[in-house]
């Protein structure tokens, strides 16, 4: 079936490092996109990519990175420079087309101590 | 730029109830906008979503919402809750171009036997 895999599920982090979040997807979709969330602030856009080796900044992109170097695969990097990065981060892709619904993974819960 | 008003944090109804959640969405041109239902700790799921066919839009689960331009609004209802509906539920909007989805701050709707 095809789908979004975010991994891994739950990641432990010291405060001061850098940490990978994979996104993987076998929809063969132009769009990926990266959301935080935290409670009671709904999801916030951080980055996304509308094609190969391009992205763009949302609004929150501050002390994160990501690359797009295949269509199937959207890192995030969250950077020590990130005041607040504990939360649950969302991986979602869309055929890129106005009015595309996105389809989602399951998350990432990031804490970091 | 777009946003989404989600009216009510929080929503609790009897078993067999209506359910009525708010969406208020500000755009001067009729957007594309879409509900999407979240459980704990997984992705989003997508319930339904509106790009300017009918104004009534049925989704999964029993749910539909109607676009209402006049009122700027999208609220989603289902004449009968079940215990199984208890999540979190978002509705997000996007420009007519090819815009990434802005979601609202999510309503939490709790089932009560």
């Amino acid at each position: 079936d095809g789908g979004i895999t975010q991994s891994p599920k739950y990641l432990f982090r010291k405060e001061g490092q850098n940490v990978t979040l994979s996104c993987e997807q076998n929809l063969n979709h132009d769009a990926m996109y990266w959301y935080r969330q935290d409670p009671g602030q709904g999801l916030r856009l951080i980055y996304y990519s509308q094609i190969v080796n391009d992205f763009q900044k949302g609004d929150i992109a501050e002390g994160y990175s990501v690359s797009r170097e295949k269509k199937e695969s959207f890192p995030l990097t969250v950077t020590s420079a990130q005041k607040n990065p504990t939360a649950f981060y969302l991986c979602a892709s869309s055929q890129g087309q106005g009015g595309s619904p996105l389809h989602f993974g399951n998350g990432t819960r990031l804490t970091v101590t | 730029a777009q946003s989404v008003t989600q009216l009510g944090s929080h929503v609790s109804v009897s078993e067999g109830a209506l359910v009525l959640l708010r969406c208020n969405y500000s755009s001067s041109v009729p957007p594309y906008l879409f509900w999407y239902v979240q459980y704990p700790n997984q992705g989003l799921q997508l319930l339904l979503k509106y790009t300017s066919a009918a104004t009534l839009v049925k989704g999964i689960n029993g749910f539909e919402a109607e676009f209402k331009k006049s009122e700027t609004s999208f609220h989603l209802t289902k004449p009968s809750a079940h215990m199984s509906d208890a999540a979190e539920y978002f509705c997000a909007v996007s420009d007519p171009g090819n815009t990434p989805l802005v979601f609202g701050k999510g309503t939490r709707l709790s089932v009560i036997a």
